[in-house]
């Protein structure tokens, strides 16, 4: 069973770095046919797609975000990362990773991790 | 940038009833592509069809999907009261891999 869980700061002060972790377990991080990707979700609105790494190490990120984001993995923890640079309350969101089959089947949901951006 | 239109944006429905809902893409994408979520409050959204019509694992048969081109549809046969969420549709089809804006089922 894969399962994946977002962990870091819940409180992040606006300008600064938003860092997040992705623990993967159930699946090695450096297999094919999936997307490893980062998703957000404003408080009370839809999801927004952020980006995703693949197996080869390529990356693509949304071009609304593309200037500040960033989505690496560390094949030695089997771990996905995002940050998110100069953040603002724009920013504030439950962020999700997920694995994303390349047509869709397989794919798996962390729970969330709500993050604020406040001083 | 692929924009996918979910229609309605709320449906109310009772139990028992059958629901159809729509996800319209702004340009043709292949059906392998489509993909459909469901969302409850608090929770990670599930997925629920890939490949526009096949059911994931573990997901009942009274989901179904269907739809090619730029017109999908999801239809839920004989709602249960644990349908009653947010549902979502994505394209897998190119970058960005955007989502539609939710249809909310609500009980009637």
């Amino acid at each position: 069973q894969v399962q994946l869980q977002e962990s870091g700061p819940g409180l992040v002060k606006p300008s600064q770095t938003l860092s997040l972790t992705c623990n993967v377990s159930g699946d090695s991080i450096n297999s094919g046919g999936y997307y490893w990707s980062w998703i957000r979700q404003h408080p009370g609105k839809g999801l927004e797609w952020i980006g995703y790494i693949y197996h080869t190490g390529s990356t693509f990120y949304n071009p609304s975000l593309k200037s500040r984001v960033n989505i690496l993995v560390d094949s030695s923890k089997n771990q996905l990362s995002l940050k998110v640079t100069a953040v603002t309350a724009a920013d504030t969101a439950v962020y999700y990773c997920a694995r994303v089959g390349v047509y869709g089947s397989g794919t798996y949901w962390g729970q969330g991790i709500l993050v604020t951006v406040s001083s | 940038e692929i924009v996918l239109t979910q229609s309605p944006d709320t449906l109310s429905l009772s139990p028992g009833e059958g629901a159809t809902l729509s996800c319209r893409a702004s340009q043709s994408i292949s059906r392998s592509y489509l993909v459909w979520y469901q969302q409850k409050p608090g929770q990670a959204p599930r997925l629920l069809i890939y490949g526009a019509s096949s059911r994931a694992t573990g997901i009942p048969d009274r989901f179904s999907g269907s739809g090619s081109g730029t017109d999908f549809t999801l239809t839920i046969t004989r709602l249960e009261p644990e349908d009653f969420a947010v549902y979502y549709c994505q394209q897998l089809h190119g970058t960005p891999q955007t989502f539609g804006q939710g249809t909310k089922l609500e009980i009637k």
